[in-house]
């Protein structure tokens, strides 16, 4: 089977960094995904990591860990349109196996 | 570009009836088509998935069903809803050998009553 653990919430002021954190169980790992989701919205792709290490895209930034079965989102220079739900999700055969998401809420 | 259609937005069924959600999507061939449920404030759990055009993958044993008629067409089915089957249904799609970036559409809030 599969799992997946995230922190349920997560508090920050605008302007400040934010990390949260995934870890997980798994058969037949490809890489590790991470999408966000504002309330009432659908989910959208933020970014992919297949290999170790860092991928930045823009303020966002991933990490991986497969050895640690661990990865990262990093949000830098907070803003309030941040505030939403974000989601990790493990690339298995085929599909995609979600966490159970991160609600952020981003305070002025 | 491409584009994925889910209808409707909203639905309010009785217990017992049935129900037909529909998804589309243009612009792209071939696509692996998704079914996912969200619970209020929950995470997202597939129901199905498709790699072709008849061709589906159940993962939670339910009183649902899907079908693909068409390379772009998704529908999600059920013969008799349960008070359990209400929630927001996702429709997604990705190219087919990029599983991990998904493209999901509007969405679906079914409230069973």
């Amino acid at each position: 089977g599969q799992s997946l653990e995230q922190p349920s919430e997560v508090t920050a002021v605008e302007g400040a960094i934010v990390q949260i954190n995934c870890t997980y169980q798994t058969s037949g790992f490809y890489g590790l995904s991470w999408y966000q989701q504002h309330d009432g919205g659908a989910p959208t792709f933020l970014s992919y990591n297949g290999l170790d290490g860092l991928e930045e895209t823009g303020r966002f930034s991933s990490f991986l860990s497969r050895s640690d079965s661990y990865g990262y989102l990093l949000l830098q220079e907070l803003q309030m349109k941040d505030s939403a739900s974000y989601f990790c999700a493990v690339t298995g055969f085929q599909k995609l196996v979600f966490g159970t998401g991160t609600r952020l809420l981003v305070s002025p | 570009s491409q584009t994925i259609h889910q209808w409707p937005a909203t639905l309010v069924q009785p217990v017992g009836s049935p129900l037909s959600l529909e998804c589309t999507v243009e612009g792209t061939s071939n696509p692996n088509l998704y079914w996912y449920r969200q619970a209020a404030g929950r995470g997202l759990q597939l129901l199905f998935y498709s790699v072709g055009i008849g061709q589906i993958s159940s993962e939670v044993p339910q009183n649902l069903s899907a079908s693909r008629p068409q390379d772009r067409q998704f529908i999600l089915s059920s013969k008799k809803l349960l008070l359990s089957d209400s929630g927001f249904y996702l429709c997604a799609w990705s190219i087919s050998t990029g599983v991990d970036e998904q493209y999901f559409g509007p969405g679906t809030r079914l409230t069973v009553t």
